[in-house]
């Protein structure tokens, strides 16, 4: 199994370009998760989704759309970006916690991350 | 919303020694705290976490404390090794559903020779 895949790895934008990253796993997850990391902050949650056809705002939701059409896949939209956006983006998935006590969580898997530059 | 405030930022040891990183949370609701390590330029991996009914669980050289009174969680790792040297992040549950997280900062821990 590959886990959790992303691509691209790096990626330069000139300020108002758009672009999409994918995030893929194949571990049957039902939830993914887009995170940004920036110097110093750890790392926030920008969108995240539930299952197929379903997506959310997290901490950091301005400036990014998400969309995930297949369980297994989840886009991570810039329609202009801006020299704020630039970061490492992290996708993540996990198990749902149905089926589970209360209060058990399963565990994130993240992906490798991209490297994004906007100038 | 949640806050996660993580110390320190940077920690340096030697080796053998042990380290300590210590993490506060603002919202009495959250149940669930993982520990995150992240070598340079690879992605997060969770070595660890605790459930809010626990307050210390150890898994080898690694143990985590959580006092939910104080609202505050540490990591414990004795006998550092040189491998040992990456980022640590603390997190802690938000909200209802979707198991979403709040990180910490993170500490840049150094193992030292």
């Amino acid at each position: 199994n590959a886990g959790v895949t992303q691509t691209p790895k790096f990626r330069v934008l000139k300020t108002g370009q758009s672009m999409t990253l994918l995030c893929a796993q194949d571990m049957n997850h039902e939830y993914m998760y887009w995170y940004r990391q920036d110097p110093g902050m750890g790392l926030r949650l920008i969108h995240y989704s539930v299952g197929e056809g379903t997506t959310a705002k997290g901490e950091v939701p301005d400036g990014y759309n998400v969309s995930r059409l297949k369980k297994q896949n989840f886009l991570l939209g810039l329609e202009s970006a801006a020299p704020s956006q630039t970061s490492v983006y992290f996708c993540a998935s996990s198990l749902s916690e149905a089926l589970q006590p209360v209060g058990v969580y399963n565990e994130q898997f993240f992906g490798p991350g991209t490297r994004l530059t906007v100038l | 919303g949640e806050n996660v405030e993580q110390h320190p930022s940077t920690l340096s040891v030697q080796e053998g020694d042990s380290a300590v990183i210590k993490c506060t949370y603002s919202d009495s609701a959250s149940n669930y705290f993982p520990w995150y390590k992240q070598e340079l330029g690879k992605r997060p991996q969770l070595i660890i976490d605790i459930r809010s009914n626990v307050g210390e669980k150890k898994d080898q050289r690694i143990a985590v404390t959580l006092n939910k009174t104080a609202k505050h969680f540490s990591l414990h790792i004795t006998e550092t090794q040189p491998e040992d040297s990456a980022v640590y992040f603390c997190a802690a549950s938000m909200g209802q559903g979707a198991q979403k997280l709040v990180f910490g900062q993170g500490t840049r821990l150094t193992i030292n020779p």
